[in-house]
C-alpha cells in the first residue's frame, strides 16, 4: 500500500495559473520533503517542514509556497507557473527526533508532473 | 553538504553482480551514506544505508572503506527491475545538526541491465 500519495500524478496548468500540488502520507512522519527533479536531473530540494516549522532552502524562488495544515497532508503552491518550472515535484517524508541520531529513510511519493502550457 | 562521486553510467547482464562505486573523500564522522535508486518515471525508492560497519539487506549490500571515504553499493544477481539511477548520498546524522536529516541528490549512476 503506498504510504506517500501524491496527487494528482500528472497536472497541466497554463502560464502564470496558479496551481497546487499536494501530498499525504499514512506514516505519521514528522518530516516532509518537497523536491522539484528537471528533466534528466538529480532531485533539488526546495524546501521541507520539521513538524509545524518551515525551512526554506536558500535557492528556493518566492514563487513556490507551501502549507502542511496537519502532519498527514502538505501542499506546494505555485503562484505563477512559468515555463521552467515544468518538472516532476516529489514529496517525501521522513521520521526525526531532536536529539536521537537520525539513522532512518526517506520515503517518496511517486511524484506529480507538472506540465505548464 | 558533503559531496559524492559516482560514475556516469554503468552497464551489467542480467544474474550477475554489479558493483556501484561511490567517492566521497569529505565525509564527517556524522554523515550515513545512503543509497537511493530511482526507476524510469518513479520517485526515488530506499536501497539501503550504513555508517561505519558493512550492511546487508534484501535489496542490496554496503561496503563501507575502513576510512569511510569510499562505499559499494553491490547488487548480488542483477535483475532488468534494477535498471535504475542509483544515487549515493551523505546525510547528516547529527542529532543536533540543522540539516534536518536532508538529502542532497548529485547525478548518480544510471545502471543499464542487459538480457
Amino acid at each position: 500500500d503506498a504510504m506517500v500519495i501524491q496527487n494528482p500524478r500528472y497536472q497541466v496548468t497554463q502560464f502564470g495559473k496558479p496551481v497546487t500540488l499536494s501530498c499525504s502520507q499514512t506514516l505519521n512522519h514528522n518530516v516532509m520533503y518537497w523536491y522539484q527533479q528537471k528533466s534528466s536531473q538529480a532531485p533539488k530540494l526546495l524546501f521541507h517542514y520539521y513538524d509545524k516549522d518551515f525551512n526554506n532552502e536558500a535557492d528556493t524562488p518566492d514563487n513556490f509556497q507551501s502549507r502542511r495544515p496537519n502532519t498527514s497532508f502538505c501542499f506546494l503552491d505555485i503562484r505563477s507557473p512559468g515555463l521552467g518550472d515544468a518538472a516532476m515535484y516529489l514529496c517525501a517524508t521522513m521520521i526525526m527526533r531532536r536529539g536521537r541520531p537520525m539513522n532512518t529513510e526517506a520515503f517518496f511519493g511517486q511524484g506529480t508532473r507538472l506540465t505548464v502550457v | 553538504d558533503a559531496k559524492t562521486t559516482q560514475p556516469n553510467s554503468m552497464e551489467s547482464n542480467e544474474e550477475e553482480p554489479v558493483h556501484l562505486p561511490c567517492n566521497h573523500s569529505t565525509i564527517s564522522g556524522t554523515d550515513y551514506i545512503h543509497w537511493y535508486r530511482q526507476l524510469p518515471s518513479q520517485g526515488p525508492e530506499y536501497v539501503i544505508h550504513g555508517l561505519t560497519s558493512n550492511v546487508n539487506n534484501r535489496m542490496a549490500s554496503l561496503a563501507i572503506a575502513e576510512d569511510r571515504k569510499s562505499s559499494t553499493l553491490i547488487l548480488h544477481r542483477a535483475t532488468l527491475r534494477d535498471a535504475a539511477v542509483y544515487y549515493c548520498i551523505l546525510r547528516d546524522g547529527n542529532a543536533g545538526g540543522t540539516s534536518y536529516g536532508k538529502l542532497t541528490f548529485g547525478q548518480g549512476t544510471i545502471l543499464t541491465v542487459h538480457p
